[in-house]
């Protein structure tokens, strides 16, 4: 009974570094999306993906490149890390009937 | 484009006082609305979600409200506590294309 789980869920990274966060769902949902969330902000969608193989930008999506391996499991790349990049992002699946969140990766760039 | 508007972006009250926060949305196309609690630092917590089909929904002291044609959610809380003190969220989830959140509303319950 897991729902959305994200990987890691601390990071720090040098500026021009990359990594790939990680994220699964195990609730057979076609839906899946990236979000940040810096201090005192809503949330804003980075990218996401209506179904398997198929991706889309959202409202922040410069900087970041995303992968919907299969049905469980969307990742989302940044190639050459920027300060500007520090935030908490969230990984979120839906099929009509809500949101489930992970629990968050909080990604510090120095 | 979604847009969702959340009034007051802020508010105080006493323990005690019963209480309303107001989401707005332009498209409505969805086919739900949801609430959720974020309290600092910390991930979402869903509170309540009502079906495009349903008016309102109720658990323990919440209840949310969804008229889908004029585009608007009102989430009550009764006899608020400390405890409450929270940002709240709400998340119309779109029938096709992009999820769109509102900024939230930072609820302060004083004792």
């Amino acid at each position: 009974n897991a729902g959305v789980t994200q990987t890691p869920k601390f990071q720090v990274l040098k500026t021009g570094q990359s990594m790939t966060l990680q994220c699964a769902q195990d609730m057979n949902h076609n839906s899946m999306y990236w979000y940040r969330q810096d201090p005192g902000m809503g949330l804003r969608l980075i990218y996401y993906s209506a179904s398997e193989g198929t991706t889309d930008k959202g409202e922040v999506p410069n900087g970041y490149n995303v992968s919907r391996l299969n049905k469980r499991e969307f990742s989302l790349r940044l190639e050459s890390a920027a300060p500007s990049q520090t935030s908490v992002y969230f990984c979120a699946s839906s099929t009509g009937r809500g949101y489930t969140f992970g629990s968050g990766t909080r990604l510090t760039v120095v | 484009k979604q847009e969702v508007t959340q009034i007051p972006a802020a508010l105080s009250v006493p323990e005690g006082e019963n209480l309303v926060l107001n989401c707005s949305f332009t498209d409505s196309a969805i086919y739900n609305l949801q609430w959720f609690r974020q309290d600092p630092g910390k991930g979402l917590t869903s509170l309540l979600l009502i079906q495009s089909s349903q008016r309102e929904q109720t658990s323990g002291r919440l209840n949310a409200s969804l008229d889908k044609s004029s585009g608007r959610s009102t989430l009550y809380i009764a006899a608020s506590q400390p405890g409450d003190s929270a940002t709240y969220l709400c998340a119309p989830e779109p029938d096709a294309g992009k999820s769109t959140f509102g900024d939230g509303t930072t609820l302060t319950v004083k004792p």
